[in-house]
């Protein structure tokens, strides 16, 4: 069964400043996804960032951006420019390729604090 | 813009009694999700849903959840009888059905039993 694994549980970082959030996972397989998700306090989870593993280049959104490493299985997020509006709990996720198994498997969360 | 709908949004129930969920996915969407969420954890899956059959049940505790799509659109998750250990967020996610596009989640049941 694949696992998804977030090392901090929280992390600070001061507004304006650059945070990398770190998530590793363990798979068999060759094809499959991996995601951020957000949740605000007020809980709605709304997707970060997508990865297709067989794409080699880092995915990224505005100022969210991924560092992907497929044969060391870690996915790290990093936020530029840090928001008061980034605090939230933020999922890496796991998703299998193979048709039918399309459940995410989510990391334990860490906790980010913006410092204004 | 299209959500995921889930109600009620808060539920306190005492234990040994039957509490239900509801949740209506974005209109088209093949494949529904019921997660649970302990505080300060990670969604863990209880039922996955293709249309209007059970793909994924292996972690829905069978003696007291159920879960039922009937018409392959919205779907209810039960539990009888509620236990203090089940206090939790109940997550509703549904997805398109081609495999590369990701979850979306409605906002959620918070779930007390006392």
């Amino acid at each position: 069964a694949q696992t998804v694994t977030q090392s901090q549980p929280e992390m600070s970082v001061q507004e304006a400043e650059t945070v990398t959030l770190s998530c590793t996972y363990d798979t068999s397989e060759s094809d499959y996804y991996l995601f951020w998700y957000k949740q605000p306090p007020s809980r709605q989870m709304i997707l970060v960032i997508r990865q297709e593993a067989y794409k080699q280049q880092n995915a990224t959104e505005n100022r969210f951006s991924v560092n992907f490493q497929k044969a060391a299985k870690s996915f790290s997020l990093k936020i530029s420019d840090s928001q008061l509006g980034d605090a939230a709990m933020y999922f890496c996720a796991y998703r299998s390729g193979v048709q039918g198994a399309q459940k995410l498997v989510f990391g334990q969360g860490t906790r980010l604090t913006i410092n204004p | 813009e299209a959500e995921v709908a889930q109600s009620p949004r808060y539920k306190i129930t005492e234990k040994s009694q039957a509490v239900a969920f509801w949740c209506d996915p974005i209109s088209g969407h093949a494949t529904l999700y019921w997660y649970r969420q302990i505080l300060g954890q990670g969604p863990e899956l209880l039922v996955q849903f293709q249309d209007e059959s059970v793909v994924d049940d292996s972690q829905l505790p069978k003696d007291r959840f159920s879960a039922e799509r009937l018409k392959g659109v919205d779907s209810t998750l039960k539990i009888q009888p509620a236990e203090l250990g089940d206090s939790a967020m109940y997550l509703c996610a549904s997805s398109p059905r081609y495999r590369s596009t990701e979850a979306f989640f409605g906002q959620g049941t918070r779930l007390t039993v006392v």
